[in-house]
């Protein structure tokens, strides 16, 4: 079974300081995602990733897959309270048919 | 932003009471998801199409059924809705697997 894990679940920061949110997942795998969501609203893809030390930049946060550690990595830069939102990772098994997995969520709050 | 309706947006039904659940796609991709979000759970894969009449189960299938007679359109249908159906809904589409999936508004079923 495929488990996706993310740390921290809930993260709480001040404007201008940097902070990672951590994704581990238990198989072979060099697809994941990160989306965005809103509260109350849908979720909005963020970075795609798609081989081992991919790395993407949007703005103030940025993506890295290493593959052979089963872990990618969300790093905020001097944050924003536009970043406050929940942050998903998932994971595509091909094992299980490429189908993703998510973790459970990092609430992420802002507070300037 | 990707065509994706659903509807209805908000629906109150009783234990035992059948109800289906719609998503429409403006986008003709081939892969169509649903998923249910509680807290804690993140995302989980109820069903889903990999073309017309071509569908599989996710994680959490029981209880659930699936039609998609045309490619624009996926059905999630609640044969006898019970309280722990009680969440929020959201279809997803992708053009293929290893790309990034787009979702729709979502739907809140409270299962009374």
């Amino acid at each position: 079974e495929l488990k996706v894990e993310q740390n921290p679940l809930f993260l709480s920061m001040q404007e201008g300081k940097n902070y990672t949110i951590y994704c581990n997942y238990s198989t072979t795998s060099d697809r994941l995602y990160w989306y965005r969501q809103d509260p109350g609203k849908s979720l909005e893809s963020l970075f795609v990733l798609l081989s081992n030390g991919a790395v993407k930049q949007e703005g103030r946060l940025m993506a890295s897959l290493d593959t052979k550690a089963r872990l990618s990595t969300l790093h905020i830069t001097a944050a924003v309270h536009d970043l406050s939102a929940t942050y998903f990772c998932a994971v595509e098994g091909w094992e299980y048919g490429n189908k993703l997995v998510f973790g459970a969520g990092t609430i992420l709050r802002v507070k300037s | 932003d990707a065509g994706i309706t659903q509807s209805p947006r908000h629906k109150v039904t009783e234990t035992g009471t059948p109800v289906t659940l719609r998503c429409h796609q403006t986008e003709n991709h081939r892969y169509m998801y649903w998923y249910r979000q509680d807290p804690g759970h993140g995302l989980r894969l109820i069903h889903y199409s990999y073309g017309v009449k071509d569908t599989d189960k996710g994680e959490v299938s029981d209880g659930y059924s699936v039609s998609r007679s045309k490619t624009e359109d996926f059905l999630l249908t609640l044969e006898s809705a019970t309280s722990s159906q009680t969440s929020v809904y959201f279809c997803a589409i992708s053009p293929g697997t290893s790309y990034e999936q787009f979702f729709g508004p979502g739907t809140r079923l409270t299962v009374l």
